[in-house]
């Protein structure tokens, strides 16, 4: 079953901060986190492994609560660049498939 | 990280034609390869499972034989959309998994995109 994203798109100035959520109905074993730029493949940024695992690096972290079945996503002082559209992904607790939320579009505006 | 090539990034073909798109793992060997669909503003849909020496698994919805997979070698699958119509206009994207499966550290890294427009 497919992750649930929100919010479905997000506009901010240079600068700002930005938070997308991630949560899912069916136990989530692992998160995998992608940022996808028009017309190019989604880009790993991290994967979490258990709850209340946090990870980041440069000003993007992410968390995850296993309890929760959510994940979120958080980008701190945003840049141009963090433009896109950005996927979580479950896995079960077998591996195998990938699936992928609907997606947010963030637009990082000068 | 991995990296995973596609070929070709781009094709057009008449309708009725045959498209075979490659999926290269460049710097490890991916024993499964996944295939993706993506409509404009959309998810990626998983299409399938490549398996190195064994069949495909298609999710449902998918004919497999008009979406062909061959996994001939632990760095090669190819994806080929026989008779094509202009609905399978589409980006396709492969994937291939880094780690085993089940174990932590398990994701996987994406091709570039093969963008098919059937006249």
């Amino acid at each position: 079953q497919q992750p649930v994203q929100s919010p479905q798109a997000v506009i901010l100035r240079e600068g700002e901060d930005a938070v997308i959520n991630c949560s899912s109905s069916k136990a989530l074993y692992s998160v995998h986190w992608y940022r996808q730029k028009h017309g190019e493949a989604p880009v790993f940024l991290m994967i979490l492994l258990k709850g209340g695992e946090q990870k980041g690096h440069d000003k993007i972290s992410a968390s995850f609560n296993e309890k929760k079945q959510q994940s979120s996503l958080y980008l701190t002082a945003s840049q141009l660049s963090y433009s896109g559209t950005y996927f979580c992904g479950s896995l079960g607790n077998q591996g195998g498939k990938l699936i992928f939320g609907q997606g947010t579009e963030l637009s990082v505006k000068p | 990280g991995a990296v995973v090539s596609q070929h070709p990034s781009r094709v057009i073909c008449k309708s009725g034609t045959s498209v075979k798109i490659e999926c290269r793992s460049l710097d490890f060997q991916a024993t499964t390869m996944f295939w993706y669909r993506q409509f404009p503003k959309k998810s990626l849909m998983l299409m399938a499972t490549s398996n190195e020496g064994s069949k495909a698994t298609y999710e449902q919805g998918v004919e497999k034989d008009k979406f062909l997979i061959n996994h001939a070698s632990l760095t090669l699958s190819t994806l080929t959309v026989t008779s094509a119509h202009p609905e399978d206009s589409s980006f396709y994207i492969c994937s291939a998994r880094v780690g085993r499966p089940g174990l932590a550290g398990e994701t996987q890294y994406f091709g570039p995109g093969t963008r098919l427009l059937v006249l």
